[in-house]
């Protein structure tokens, strides 16, 4: 039973779309993170929070733009969709502190075309 | 620069051969953990290990710690077809709340 949720799972949708990728954890996590990976490739960082109205950006630049406004909640949007933002896109969630292992989602996996 | 190198970065194998995924810094961790993937779905925590020269194991894999933790391994013996995803070792340094991804292993075992 997953305790992090992400929808939608697939999603084909056109250039210059505005599209939101949702990530909702039942945890009580404070911290959430978005990861862009291509299929069977290292995890690139894009944006992250520790709490509820904190969001930094990771350390690989993104279009896409994140919002915390309850703790269990964390989207991603991306105002203008382009071919190159086609990715899987993973969110996970981890308690406070530095030793706490990560529990992702089972993704969205995002063609633009 | 990334800070965790995985080696290697692709292995293929046949069904009962053993196998030893490296995961190798400069830096020192304060812990270190290992994670894996399937295809379509998201990474899987397998283990966190904190103390240098520590070793973990779970059923058959076994997981070590270095002595200056910087560096861990894990080692598959007897791999199944099941064993087959991506590998990714992550560790907390210094004073950062956030973990670092290594590059990734795939294991490919065969039938």
């Amino acid at each position: 039973e997953a305790d992090i949720y992400q929808t939608p799972r697939y999603l084909v949708i056109g250039t210059g779309k505005k599209i939101t990728l949702e990530c909702s954890q039942t945890m009580g996590h404070d911290k959430m993170y978005w990861y862009q990976q291509d299929p069977g490739m290292e995890l690139h960082l894009i944006h992250y929070s520790y709490g509820v109205n904190s969001t930094e950006k990771g350390d690989l630049s993104s279009e896409s733009t994140v919002s915390r406004i309850r703790t269990e909640h964390f989207p991603l949007t991306l105002e203008s969709a382009r071919p190159s933002h086609t990715s899987q896109y993973l969110c996970a969630s981890s308690p406070q502190g530095a030793i706490g292992g990560y529990t992702f989602g089972s993704g969205t996996r995002l063609t633009v075309v | 620069t990334q800070l965790l190198e995985q080696s290697p970065q692709f292995l293929s194998i046949q069904e009962g051969e053993n196998l030893t995924v490296y995961c190798n810094s400069s830096s020192v961790f304060s812990s270190l953990q290992w994670y894996r993937q399937e295809p379509g779905e998201g990474p899987v925590l397998l283990v966190t290990v904190v103390t240098g020269g520590e070793v973990k194991k779970l059923k058959r894999l076994t997981f070590q710690f270095g002595d200056a933790r910087k560096d861990s391994s894990l080692h598959i013996t007897a791999a199944q077809p099941g064993d087959t995803g991506l590998y990714l070792c992550a560790g907390y340094t210094g004073t950062a709340s956030k973990l670092t991804f290594g590059t990734g292993t795939r294991l490919q075992v065969t039938l």
